[in-house]
């Protein structure tokens, strides 16, 4: 079974700084998806950056943008130019394509310092 | 406007007293899940369903009930709510992937139904 590990549970960062948040997984599997989504405290579940795992090219969002390193099964989230907006759980998840399941890790609460 | 509906946003019942929640998508989609949330553990698939009549177990199935009659309809039932069900529950649902694809998220998700059982 696929699972997903972050392991900051709370981060914090100055406005206008940048902060990245990581995210480990687990699979057997050579072809999925891992996104990062944003939930701000409206409970919506945004999505905020997408990476295929066949590309090698990390994925880039305006001011998001990840490192994914696939042998290492590592995906993290680098937000440049923080903005109070930003502040939200973030969560890593994994796509499997076979059951259309999403695996989400258990979150990193951001809080952007004014 | 494409959107999955979740109802009630909230909800505040007692143990043991059944009740429904339900969610509604309008873009034909054959896929649905329920996902339950809470601190420490982000969020957990409850039930899925492929298509009409189709459903089946995710990870956290134990005090649930689903079922999917029609394409746009599935509910989640709680026929005997517990206190360790109080959680954040979210609707979410997709179409098959078919291929290589162009996805933003793979699943719509719903804006959350707030359940607390006393």
């Amino acid at each position: 079974a696929q699972t997903v590990t972050q392991s900051q549970p709370e981060m914090s960062v100055q406005e206008a700084e940048t902060v990245t948040l990581s995210c480990t997984y687990d699979t057997s599997e050579s072809d999925y998806y891992l996104f990062w989504y944003k939930q701000p405290p409206s409970r919506q579940m945004i999505l905020v950056i997408r990476q295929e795992a066949y590309k090698q090219q990390n994925a880039t969002e305006n001011r998001f943008s990840v490192n994914f390193q696939k042998a290492a099964k590592s995906f993290s989230l680098k937000i440049s130019d923080s903005q109070l907006g930003d502040a939200a759980m973030y969560f890593c998840a994994y796509y499997n394509f076979g059951n259309e399941k999403l695996t989400f890790g258990t979150g990193t609460r951001l809080t952007i310092i004014p | 406007e494409a959107q999955v509906t979740q109802n009630p946003r909230y909800l505040i019942t007692v143990t043991g007293k059944k009740l429904t929640v339900t969610c509604s998508q309008n873009m034909n989609h054959e896929y649905m899940s329920w996902y339950r949330q809470d601190p420490g553990l982000g969020l957990r698939q409850i039930y899925y369903s492929m298509n009409v009549e189709v459903t089946d177990k995710g990870d956290v199935p134990e005090g649930y009930k689903v079922s999917r009659k029609e394409k746009r309809n599935f509910p989640l039932i709680l026929e005997s709510p517990s206190p360790n069900q109080t959680s954040l529950y979210f609707c979410a649902s997709s179409s098959p992937m078919q291929g290589r694809g162009h996805y933003n998220s793979p699943l719509h998700f719903g804006n959350g139904t707030r359940l607390t059982v006393t």
